[in-house]
């Protein structure tokens, strides 16, 4: 196991609500990037946290927001529910925020809109 | 065109079979190169890194063509265990956003 943890599991909300999703990283990782998956896709990238800053950002709209916290656990928050951000949503830790760094996913929250 | 493209198969092989995936990234800046291993509603698990020396871990070869943009995982002694989605993975620069392929699909039969 990677150690990077999530919560909830799972979770079933409707359309035009708000959800927040929780990580934890790895022990001595201090970044944590977000992640949707879709049914039968890759992951896409959504934003990676560093220093509890955004540090890159993909092609999400803002009503997908998020923080970390001095520990480095980080929370991903979506507004105004669509039935389209139904998906896994993974997030993964890091040792840094260059591109060499191996990211190590954690088991995900699967979250459908209803 | 997609950054990074993969046949999702499936690839359907025998047990003890050598099975070899192939992926091409469009970005020639692309800096980092990894293989992920996905189980079926499970999250993405790192399989290895890939160099441009190549790379061999145990039954798992992993080689990079930067002038051709190409990236190859081999299994050579196919499990059952080995039946999954394996996922082609850049890192264009200095953020973290790794960009996936669509993963291609191997099922190991007895």
């Amino acid at each position: 196991e990677t150690g990077v943890t999530q919560s909830p599991t799972h979770l079933i909300k409707t359309r035009g609500q708000q959800v927040t999703l929780r990580c934890s990283s790895q022990s001595g990782h201090n970044t944590v990037s977000w992640y949707q998956q879709a049914l039968g896709q890759g992951p896409q990238f959504i934003f990676q946290y560093y220093r509890e800053e955004e540090n890159g950002r993909g092609n999400f709209p803002p009503r997908f927001s998020g923080l970390q916290f001095p520990n480095y656990s980080s929370e991903l928050n979506v507004n105004a529910l669509e039935l389209d951000d139904s998906a896994l949503y993974l997030c993964a830790s890091s040792r840094g925020t260059g591109a060499s760094y191996e990211q190590y996913f954690g088991p995900g929250t699967r979250l459908t809109v209803t | 065109r997609k950054e990074v493209e993969q046949d999702p198969g499936p690839f359907n092989v025998p047990e003890g079979a050598t099975v070899a995936f192939n992926c091409t990234y469009s970005n020639s800046a692309s800096q980092s190169f990894f293989w992920y291993r996905q189980d079926c509603r499970k999250e993405p698990k790192l399989l290895m890194s890939v160099y441009s020396s190549g790379n061999e871990d145990g039954r798992f070869t992993a080689q990079l063509n930067r002038a051709s943009q190409y990236i190859s995982l081999l299994i050579r002694d196919s499990k059952l265990s080995d039946s999954a989605t394996y996922l082609c993975v850049v890192n264009n620069g200095n953020t973290g956003k790794l960009i996936f392929g669509q993963g291609t699909t191997l099922q190991v039969k007895p």
